[in-house]
């Protein structure tokens, strides 16, 4: 069946730092995927989405990029902020009604 | 951007009494889902609702639940009779169509007491 993994429940960053959150997935049709984003006490709200002529989406200086062979689409940013810290969600749909959420990431950033 | 509102934002009620929360999705968007979040949980899919029907629905969409839409206006989450553990946030979405984007509500916090 369809699903998303991000094996991270948790990462801590100094700020500054790399951001790479993992999000594999497994489809059964042809993948459309998502990053949500949830600051504390706020909804979800959409970072990014794949493209289907795979560009590379990106927002916020976070992208991502669609790996079909791999079934990847790892979030990055080149430098977390503080205002990074947050709950991050991968989402799979795979081309009707259904999404299929991860278990989250949250991301941690200390100064 | 386009805006899913959820009436109302707190909700404190005795358990085994009914609630219904509400969600006034985007007006030209035709899915609608209930997410359930636990404090300091991840988000869980409940239902999804197409054309005055229920798509899909989880574990979790026991049977004291029901969703409707009656004639386009909002798109309801009933719980009757509550229970301790729907203690949670419920988040409404909206998607215009497949391979949309999913658009969140703010979200009802249900404290069942």
């Amino acid at each position: 069946g369809d699903s998303v993994t991000q094996t991270e429940g948790l990462v801590t960053l100094t700020e500054g730092l790399p951001v790479m959150l993992n999000c594999t997935y497994q489809s059964t049709y042809s993948p459309f995927l998502f990053w949500y984003v949830q600051h504390l006490n706020e909804a979800p709200k959409l970072l990014l989405k794949s493209f289907t002529d795979n560009k590379r989406p990106e927002h916020q200086g976070f992208h991502a990029t669609l790996h079909k062979s791999s079934s990847s689409f790892h979030l990055q940013k080149s430098s977390a902020q503080l205002s990074d810290s947050a709950l991050y969600y991968c989402a799979l749909n795979t081309g009707n009604y259904k999404y299929v959420f991860g278990a989250g990431t949250r991301l941690k950033v200390i100064a | 951007g386009p805006k899913v509102l959820q009436i109302p934002s707190h909700q404190i009620i005795d358990m085994g009494q009914m609630v219904t929360l509400n969600c006034d999705p985007v007006s030209n968007h035709l899915y609608f889902y209930w997410y359930k979040q636990i404090l300091g949980q991840q988000m869980e899919f409940l239902v999804n609702f197409y054309n005055g029907k229920v798509m899909e629905k989880s574990k979790l969409f026991k049977d004291q639940f029901s969703v409707e839409r009656p004639d386009g206006s909002y798109f309801t989450l009933k719980i009757q009779p509550t229970a301790l553990e729907d203690s949670a946030v419920y988040f409404c979405a909206s998607s215009p169509g497949p391979r949309n984007t999913l658009y969140f509500g703010a979200g009802t916090r249900l404290s069942v007491l």
